[in-house]
């Protein structure tokens, strides 16, 4: 059963940062991983999304990497501003068996960004 | 307006009665979802659908149905509620399984009393 941690948890940082988002994942038997933002009541917005045959993505400050045989995936946010303030969740779309692309999601990082 | 729409965003029931949660999406995406998403659990899969008449059970399927008679539908009911059931919960659509994104819709809470 695929698993999907994300560390830390949480972290506030001050404004202008760049900080490091961390997810790792247990089978390596993967279509594809997600970055999300979740703002508190509301859905989530895709950031990005890695193929298992890429090693990373770019948009605008974001950026992601993927490492699919030691299951590690980082999302790095450059010079981080309060709005970047949200909830992160990783989710990684699962090839094993009749997976349908299921995605399976870690717990989130939470993101504060003060001024 | 293209994308993916929940009905209702809010929802009081009380025990033991049936509600139907709505999704519906305008791109003709083949894979549709429904998640809940609780504190400390985080976001599990219900249901699935590869396409239309095609469903298939997720991580905690007990006490839901769904139907997918039209491709751009994909209603959630919970056959007769209960308080474990409260939750919110996310329908999301992808053209394909492989290679393509996920999107979510912005939810419907759902309070069980």
């Amino acid at each position: 059963k695929q698993e999907v941690t994300q560390i830390p948890a949480a972290l506030s940082v001050p404004e202008g940062e760049n900080l490091v988002l961390n997810c790792s994942f247990t089978d390596s038997a993967i279509y594809n991983l997600q970055w999300f933002r979740q703002d508190p009541g509301k859905g989530l917005t895709s950031l990005l999304l890695i193929q298992s045959s890429q090693r990373e993505q770019t948009s605008g400050r974001l950026n992601a990497s993927l490492d699919k045989s030691s299951g590690r995936s980082t999302l790095y946010i450059a010079a981080s501003q309060p709005g970047d303030s949200a909830t992160y969740l990783c989710a990684v779309s699962n090839a094993g068996g009749t997976s349908y692309g299921k995605l399976t999601f870690g717990q989130g990082t939470i993101l504060t960004v003060h001024p | 307006d293209a994308g993916i729409t929940q009905s209702p965003r809010y929802k009081i029931t009380e025990t033991g009665r049936q509600v139907t949660l709505m999704c519906h999406q305008t791109w003709s995406h083949s894979y549709m979802f429904w998640y809940r998403q609780d504190l400390g659990h985080g976001l599990r899969l219900i249901y699935y659908s590869a396409a239309a008449d095609i469903t298939d059970k997720g991580e905690v399927p007990d006490g839901y149905v769904v139907s997918r008679s039209k491709t751009e539908n994909f209603p959630l009911t919970l056959e007769s509620a209960t308080r474990s059931q409260t939750s919110v919960y996310f329908c999301a659509s992808s053209e394909s399984r492989q290679y393509t994104e996920a999107f979510f819709g912005q939810g419907t809470r759902l309070t069980v009393v």
